[in-house]
């Protein structure tokens, strides 16, 4: 089993600029997340899925929009890009409704 | 609100010597706390839950709803045991809540 995976790994965007981040998870877990990494701020959560067809606000929301595409698949998407979204981006998910969480490897975006 | 604080932003101490890092917490009903840990290039990953009370990699973590606190520890810190480590509280059916984490420097 991979766990969770995301793409890109590295990203750099000019501000203004659109993208989404995905995450896939082959655990069958039904609770996904996306978090930001950044210095001195630790991890922040932007939004989560408890299930399946479900999605909430994290505590940093502004500026980002996420699908939960079917069980596997959570992205995230940036339509926007400004340079405070530059950080590291963590996507993880769990069995259950915020149980024990399984991380992705992330994806470093720079956004100019 | 839940708040977890991790009052070091970065700990060095000699090999062999004793480490403590340090986590509280505020919340007033029955919490559940974890330790994760982020090793240089690799993802985050759960070190230990007070749940199961398990010794993981030598670490320990006993949770004093006293003190509102949750302090990971190990006797003999190892050069391995460099890494960033992150406190994090769960309470009812909400989502965890992390610290800002403390990064743990062990010198030779």
């Amino acid at each position: 089993n991979a766990g969770v995976t995301q793409t890109p790994k590295f990203q750099v965007l000019k501000t203004g600029q659109s993208m989404t981040l995905q995450c896939a998870q082959d655990m069958n877990h039904n609770s996904m997340y996306w978090y930001r990494q950044d210095p001195g701020m630790g991890l922040r959560l932007i939004y989560y899925s408890a299930s399946e067809g479900t999605t909430d606000k994290g505590e940093v929301p502004n500026g980002y929009n996420v699908s939960r595409l079917n069980k596997r698949e959570f992205s995230l998407r940036l339509e926007s890009a400004a340079p405070s979204q530059t950080s590291v981006y963590f996507c993880a998910s769990s069995e259950e409704r915020h149980l024990e969480q399984y991380f992705g490897p992330g994806t470093r975006l720079t956004v100019t | 609100a839940q708040r977890v604080t991790q009052p070091e932003k970065l700990l060095s101490v000699f090999k062999g010597a004793p480490v403590e890092l340090k986590c509280n917490y505020s919340y007033s009903g029955s919490p559940e706390l974890f330790w994760y840990v982020q090793y240089s290039r690799q993802r985050l990953q759960l070190l230990l839950r007070h749940i199961s009370r398990e010794s993981i990699k030598g670490f320990t973590a006993d949770l004093n709803k006293g003190e509102t606190s949750f302090h990971l520890k190990k006797p003999f810190a190892q050069e391995e045991d460099s890494a960033m480590y992150y406190c994090a509280l769960r309470t009812g059916n909400t989502p965890l809540v992390f610290g800002k984490g403390t990064r743990l420097s062990v010198i030779a």
